[in-house]
């Protein structure tokens, strides 16, 4: 079975800082996709970022990129210039083609003002 | 554009009350649907999915059932709810490779 870990349950950043998130998954699979959502308060699951397993190059969305290792199978996510609309929690999550969804259990990340 | 709706989205019952949460979605045909749990300050727990009309499979053995009458249409159910059943209840739909999700529901089993 697949997993996903995210070893940080909570993190916090300044205002204008970068951080990093953290997950790493266990997939003996070659064909997969990777993927951050983001739930703030509100609790709505919004899609923040993709990422291939074939594709070599990291993906970027605005201020969101990560740091795809597919050996390591290690997926992380870098805010860049925190505002504080990234106050959320952030889960990781794992999919084999043509199968469900797994989740990591989340971190919640603090923007400071 | 697709959307998905969820209602209602809060909810209070009594225990041994019946349940019934309504997911629809728009703007796709055929799509795999989901339901997940989460409980508070939680990840998210895979209840059922569907990939058509009729076609449900179960993750986990549990108080609830799911059900698909039209193909954007996803129901899920109880007939005697347990105080375990709590917690926020997503719907989520999926297009090629990527997956969104509703707005949720928020259920609160007294």
């Amino acid at each position: 079975a697949q997993t996903v870990t995210q070893s940080q349950p909570e993190m916090s950043v300044q205002e204008a800082e970068t951080v990093t998130l953290s997950c790493t998954y266990d997939t003996s699979e070659n064909n997969y996709y990777l993927f951050w959502y983001k739930q703030p308060p509100s609790r709505q699951m919004i899609l923040v970022i993709r990422q291939e397993a074939y594709k070599q190059q990291n993906a970027t969305e605005n201020r969101f990129s990560v740091n795809f290792q597919k050996a390591a199978k290690s997926f992380s996510l870098k805010i860049s210039d925190s505002q504080l609309g990234d106050t959320a929690m952030y889960f990781c999550a794992f999919m084999k083609v043509n199968n469900d969804m797994r989740f990591g259990a989340g971190t919640r990340l603090t923007v400071k003002p | 554009s697709q959307t998905i709706h969820q209602w209602p989205a809060t909810l209070v019952q009594p225990v041994g009350s019946p349940l019934s949460l309504e997911c629809t979605v728009e703007g796709t045909s055929n799509p795999n649907l989901y339901w997940y749990r989460q409980a508070a300050g939680r990840g998210l727990q895979l209840l059922f999915y569907s990939v058509g009309i009729g076609q449900i499979s179960s993750e986990v053995p549990q108080n609830l059932s799911a059900s698909r009458p039209q193909d954007r249409q996803f129901i899920l159910s109880s007939k005697k709810l347990l105080l375990s059943d709590s917690g926020f209840y997503l719907c989520a739909f999926r297009v090629t490779y990527e997956q969104y999700f509703g707005p949720g529901t928020r259920l609160t089993v007294t």
